[in-house]
Parts: C-alpha cells; structure tokens; sequence
C-alpha cells in the first residue's frame, strides 16, 4: 500500500521556471493538501480539494496553482519560480475534512 | 487566534526518561488536536490525536494530556528510546468538514543512548 505518492523528490530551478509537482494517493481520500515546510515555521497550507472538482486556498497561495486532476490526483504548479519558493513540499490527503491527513514523503525544491 | 505555539523548539532526553512537548492555542472552536512525528526525508506520519471531551488518551508510551480551561495540550512520551529521535509537530483544527490545520512550528527530539 503506497499511500500517498510525490514525484518528483528532488529538483533544482531557476528562477522564472516552471515545474509540476506530482501527488498521487490510493487510499480512495475525497480530500488532498498541499503544504510547504520551511525551518522554524512548521507546515504552512497552500493550497486543498476537498473533493473531487473543488479547490480552495490555503495560508500561502500566492505563486502557486493547484488541479484536481481526478480523485486520485492532485498537483501543485509554480509558473514562475522565484527563490522564496526554495523549501520542502508535502502532499496530504484524508478520507474528509477534519479527519487524519496522511503525507507523503515530500519534494525537495531548490530554486537559484 | 488561529496560532498554535508549540515549545520547546528542542529537546534532549537520556534514555529511559520522559519527553515533554507544549501546545498552546486561543481558537476556543478547535476540536481536534493530532500529534505528528517526522523523522528526517520523510513526511509527517500521525502518532496519537485528541478531541476535547477527553481530558487524556494513551497509546502505548504515547500520552496526550490536554486541558480545555487553560488551551494547551501536552505530548507525554514515556521511557525515551533513541528511535524516538525525530521532529514533533502539534496541529489543531475545528469543526467538522473544516480542511484547514493549524501546524506547531515542530520540537526536535534528541534521546541520548
């Protein structure tokens, strides 16, 4: 049982790139997270789904865009990456909203 | 109000001893409080969590104590073993159907062999 399933683990930009971050779970969750983890500040929501078809902003959503590509599937794009944005991303899901959310392993960006 | 301050940013334990980690929040409609454990490269896994009409849960050498008058809620991890080396993070959130968790900015744990 993978749970929940983040591609990349490590990448490095420039600034002004793009990338997709990948989340993939297969615990059948109606609700996925994403979150950013910078030292000494904890985990920080970006962005949520809490079903299928719906997304809402989080704590810090500026520079990002999310889609809920289908019940499994939720990504995180930066349009143009700035090095603000350098930190470790973790995608979470849940079965509902104020139920246990369960993390991948994180994306480790880096941006120069 | 919607902080959880979690202290302290980092603890040392021998062996065998007890480690003790503090929350505090103000957001009296919070109703749910996990407690996550991370080790270093991987994500935050969930250890023990708590819901206020409780005042105390156990779970093995896991214990959350938690105090609705005073808005804190504590993690009690008894005989301290050095696997328990990891980052600590409270959360809390409230109401059913809510999304959103209010993290702790974490405790590193260090036991000592």
């Amino acid at each position: 049982n993978a749970g929940v399933t983040q591609t990349p683990k490590f990448q490095v930009l420039k600034t002004g790139q793009s990338m997709t971050l990948q989340c993939a779970q297969d615990m059948n969750h109606n609700s996925m997270y994403w979150y950013r983890q910078d030292p000494g500040m904890g985990l920080r929501l970006i962005y949520y789904s809490a079903s299928e078809g719906t997304t809402d902003k989080g704590e810090v959503p500026n520079g990002y865009n999310v889609s809920r590509l289908n019940k499994r599937e939720f990504s995180l794009r930066l349009e143009s990456a700035a090095p603000s944005q350098t930190s470790v991303y973790f995608c979470a899901s849940s079965a509902q909203g104020n139920q246990p959310q369960h993390f991948g392993d994180g994306t480790r960006l880096s941006i120069l | 109000q919607q902080q959880v301050k979690q202290s302290p940013q980092s603890l040392i334990v021998q062996k065998g001893g007890i480690s003790i980690i503090n929350c505090a929040y103000e957001n009296t409609a919070f109703d749910y409080f996990p407690w996550y454990q991370q080790f270093p490269g991987k994500g935050p896994a969930l250890l023990i969590a708590i819901r206020p009409d409780v005042s105390e849960k156990k779970e093995g050498r896991f214990t959350i104590s938690f105090n609705k008058s005073a808005k804190q809620f504590s993690l009690h991890i008894m005989d301290s073993q050095p696997g328990d080396s990891a980052t600590y993070f409270c959360a809390a959130s409230r109401g059913s159907g809510t999304y959103k968790y209010i993290f702790g900015t974490g405790t590193r744990l260090k036991v000592l062999a």
